[in-house]
């Protein structure tokens, strides 16, 4: 069974540009989230998704930052108009439907956005 | 509000030498869940253990052993023997009881750097 698997793992962009962050939840997992880790600090909840919905956002920031998770595809982080404080790793984890385990988080290996 | 302490920044031992990750936690919920995570230096997250809140007993997994204590609002992870491959950041977290549509949101301590030195 494939773990979560995000791509790319690293992603160099220049200020201004558009970064696309992309995350396949381990098969049979309904559940999404996006956390950040700025440099030397823990993780960061960003965004918690289901299919086709987004159920909690409220660690995004206003702008610039939106999220998705369609029906078919793996789940998608976009950042519009990158800054060099974007720079940071951007980790995916999914969890199963089921209530037993759903509390289990499993992490992907993350995505290092560097800014220029 | 939700909050996890791990005050230990950094840690170094030599092998074989116990080690103990020290944790503290604030909620307000009377269900929640706490975990640890290791981050290696290559730098995914590795799942090592949940823990429900209405379940103190102790665990142990080979080396690896947590200690939940409620009245100290406590869970501390010790690895018995360190070994040089257990060099990394852990990271505790808690999060609440996913009920009435709740989410499952993780609150991460800052993670305590273990350098185990040969």
């Amino acid at each position: 069974n494939a773990g979560v698997m995000q791509n790319p793992r690293h992603l160099v962009r220049r200020r201004g540009q558009e970064a696309r962050l992309r995350c396949s939840p381990m098969k049979g997992h309904s559940h999404v989230y996006w956390y950040r880790q700025l440099p030397e600090e823990g993780l960061k909840f960003m965004v918690y998704l289901q299919k086709e919905n987004i159920i909690d956002e409220s660690g995004m920031p206003k702008e610039r930052f939106s999220a998705e998770f369609p029906k078919e595809g793996p789940s998608i982080l976009r950042i519009q108009q990158v800054v060099r404080g974007d720079s940071a790793a951007y980790f995916c984890a999914s969890s199963p439907p089921s209530t037993e385990d759903q509390e289990t988080q499993y992490f992907g290996p993350g995505t290092r956005l560097l800014v220029l | 509000a939700q909050k996890v302490t791990q005050a230990q920044t950094e840690i170094s031992v030599v092998e074989k030498e116990d080690v103990t990750l020290d944790c503290v936690y604030e909620t307000r919920d009377t269900t929640y869940y706490l975990f640890w995570y290791k981050q290696p230096p290559s730098g995914e997250l590795v799942f090592l253990i949940r823990r429900n809140s209405f379940d103190e007993q102790n665990e142990i997994s080979g080396r690896y052993s947590w200690n939940f204590q409620k009245s100290t609002s406590s869970f501390n992870f010790t690895i018995t023997a360190s070994q040089v491959v257990d060099s990394a950041v852990y990271f505790c977290a808690l999060s609440e009881a996913n009920y009435g549509g709740a989410t499952n949101k993780l609150i991460f301590g800052t993670g305590t750097l273990l350098a185990v030195q040969p």
